[in-house]
């Protein structure tokens, strides 16, 4: 069955740093990719999205492209702010807009220090 | 807009009674509710998918009889934890969409923690 593996947590970087959270897949056909965030007290929120290889995704500073051949979908950030802090989920649907199952990695809690 | 709320936020119950957690779309008619769970340190697995007005799709594994799932009007879709065990101890998350517009996404819900004791 479909599966996301994501970098474990927790992440701890400093204010401005470069932020990387590995996110691989594994699915059948062909599948949409997502990055999700959880800010604390909240519900998760679509941060970005592709639904076809070579797409890249891009939000808030963030950008993530979407890698057929490693079968991959990094979360990066060139400047990361405090605000960031906040837990980030990976997921893929078999929709284009994520109407339909999400499968989700196990979430990277992020803390940024001012 | 699209906001999904969820009640209660946190609960704990004894070990053998039922405990219902609402999920509501605030300002959109939620045709699809999803429920999932999540485990500390794991993914939000899928428990079930329901349709306004249908019973719910459960998936392979999830017993519906133990998890009750109503999805009676457009803007309310509530889970019930029946006959409630310490296993059962998890935090539930709601998602909410409204199937007529294209290409919406899903909209998540904050959280409910179940403690039972």
């Amino acid at each position: 069955g479909d599966s996301v593996t994501q970098m474990e947590g927790p992440v701890t970087l400093s204010e401005e740093a470069f932020l990387t959270i590995n996110c691989t897949y594994t699915a059948t056909g062909y599948p949409s990719l997502f990055w999700y965030v959880q800010y604390p007290g909240e519900g998760l929120q679509l941060l970005l999205k592709a639904t076809k290889a070579d797409d890249k995704g891009s939000n808030k500073g963030f950008e993530a492209t979407y890698r057929k051949e490693t079968t991959s979908f990094h979360l990066e950030k060139g400047s990361v702010q405090v605000s960031d802090s906040a837990v980030y989920f990976c997921a893929l649907s078999a929709s284009d807009f994520g109407n339909e199952k999400l499968t989700f990695g196990t979430g990277t809690r992020l803390t940024i220090i001012p | 807009g699209a906001v999904v709320s969820q009640h209660p936020s946190w609960v704990i119950c004894k070990s053998g009674t039922s405990v219902k957690i609402e999920c509501r779309s605030l300002d959109f008619q939620a045709t699809t509710m999803f429920w999932y769970r999540q485990f500390p340190k794991q993914s939000l697995m899928l428990m079930a998918t329901s349709n306004e007005g249908s019973k719910a799709t459960y998936e392979q594994g999830v017993e519906k009889d133990k998890f009750l799932i109503n999805h009676a009007s457009l803007t309310l879709s509530t889970l019930t934890v029946t006959s409630a065990h310490p296993e059962d101890s998890s935090f539930y998350i709601c998602s909410a969409r409204d199937g007529r517009l294209a290409g919406l996404e899903q909209f998540f819900g904050p959280g409910t923690r179940l403690t039972v004791l």
